[in-house]
């Protein structure tokens, strides 16, 4: 499976500012996904990236808030932008691949998330 | 609206057996996931069923009956390292991922 790296994986943030999140895969791969995930809820997707085209976001979120490039393969940011309080959390980025064990289904590899705390 | 359902914790014993569950109600159903999630850290893939039954990996094993919109994951001969948050999630007819907000499972000595 793919092996994902994210940073920053952690950092405190003021109200206001806006934070870009880097996640570098070791393969080129289609489509990458962004998530986040609060305390105690399920992981929510906020927008998939592909490469060459517009990212697709999900209900709820919007490009001006979540910006997001993805200019080769391997690569894509998400930036979380004019931050409060209520953005903190961990984002997550993933990308699909075939698992051994998974009988041909496409299963999530993901990076080891970024922990957000907004004051 | 599609929902997932999961106990929010569970406590089992250091070498016993623990039965987390997941119900589920979504659009359409192409296969649910297991993930386990230890505090601080990524998600990694468990198992994978779409048919109905048992598949086993070792000390884990999910079951599924997509009739009754239910599944489980079993894990035998608990360890400490087993100590971890257990995500449940569906893929629906859009093939989109439905995820459960996970079991915390706590193993005591």
């Amino acid at each position: 499976s793919a092996v994902i790296s994210q940073k920053p994986s952690r950092d405190i943030c003021q109200r206001g500012t806006s934070l870009t999140i880097q996640c570098q895969v070791d393969s080129q791969v289609t489509m990458m996904f962004w998530y986040r995930q609060q305390p105690g809820q399920s992981l929510t997707l906020i927008a998939t990236a592909n490469q060459g085209s517009e990212a697709t976001y999900e209900s709820g979120f919007v490009i001006d808030k979540f910006p997001i490039s993805r200019p080769n393969l391997t690569f894509s940011t998400l930036t979380v932008s004019n931050m409060s309080p209520e953005d903190s959390s961990i984002y997550l980025c993933s990308v699909e691949s075939i698992a051994s064990s998974s009988s041909g289904a496409n299963v999530l590899t993901f990076g080891a998330g970024s922990r957000l705390t907004v004051l | 609206g599609q929902n997932i359902d999961q106990p929010t914790e569970m406590t089992a014993t250091e070498g016993a057996i623990v039965q987390i569950n997941c119900t589920y109600q979504t659009s359409g159903f192409n296969g649910l996931f297991w993930y386990q999630q230890h505090a601080g850290e990524a998600p990694t893939f468990l198992s994978y069923n779409v048919l109905d039954g048992l598949e086993e990996k070792g000390r884990f094993s999910s079951f599924l009956s997509r009739s009754k919109g239910y599944s489980y994951l079993l894990l035998k001969e608990l360890q400490m390292k087993d100590s971890a948050s257990y995500l449940c999630a569906v893929r629906d007819s859009n093939y989109q991922l439905i995820w459960g907000a996970g079991t915390k499972l706590i193993i005591k000595p």
